[in-house]
């Protein structure tokens, strides 16, 4: 399966600030998938990034606050705008092996505090 | 709307005891079926997965699952918990075929006691 770098692995940074999220994955996968999981909460799908398009947003998250770059079919930024502490959650990066048949693979998330 | 519940918030049971966390998929049509780990502060980790065939399936760790169509559920199971299982569970679904998204359940917070 596949292995996804991301990294910063944390980080503090004060609220009006941005922060930009790498992801390298060390095979070329099409679609790669961005999720927040709030503080005691579940993962929640932000966009899905397709390598030579813009990004589809899921429903309540928009491109000026989460936008993202995909310049190649091994690596992904998110970056999170003008944080402020509602922004503070885990962010992950997730591709899928197999067309979905052998599971999604996930980086290890970065823990994001904003103060 | 494609969703996945899982309808325990938490859960805690004696070490050596079984276990069955609860899983209840809507999809239009059988989804692939995850289910994942995720331990304190740790990454998530892939359990087990469904997309086809024998009904009951084997993941790490011990863990098994089955698949219900009649009931759109896949719990899973463990028949003797250790204390390193204490971890969140979360269930999750996707469309058949390439280039879909995964969606959670809301998870289950397993606790063990000695």
């Amino acid at each position: 399966s596949a292995v996804i770098s991301q990294k910063p692995s944390r980080d503090i940074c004060q609220r009006g600030t941005s922060l930009t999220i790498q992801c390298q994955v060390d095979s070329q996968v099409t679609m790669m998938f961005w999720y927040r999981q709030q503080p005691g909460q579940s993962l929640t799908l932000i966009a899905t990034a397709n390598q030579g398009s813009e990004a589809t947003y899921e429903s309540g998250f928009v491109i000026d606050k989460f936008p993202i770059s995909r310049p190649n079919l091994t690596f992904s930024t998110l970056t999170v705008s003008n944080m402020s502490p509602e922004d503070s959650s885990i962010y992950l990066c997730s591709v899928e092996d197999g067309q979905g048949r052998n599971g999604y693979t996930f980086g290890s998330g970065t823990r994001l505090t904003v103060v | 709307a494609q969703s996945v519940t899982q309808p325990d918030i938490h859960i805690t049971v004696s070490e050596g005891a079984s276990l069955e966390l609860r899983c209840n998929y809507s999809y239009g049509a059988t989804p692939y079926l995850f289910w994942y780990v995720q331990s304190p502060g740790q990454g998530l980790q892939l359990l087990l997965k469904y997309f086809s065939g024998d009904t009951l399936v084997q993941g790490i760790k011990g863990f098994e699952a089955e698949f219900k169509r009649s009931q759109s559920s896949f719990n899973l199971r463990k028949p003797s918990v250790h204390w390193s299982d204490a971890a969140e569970y979360f269930c999750a679904g996707a469309n058949r075929g390439g280039g879909n998204k995964l969606t959670f359940g809301t998870g289950t917070q397993l606790k063990v006691e000695l």
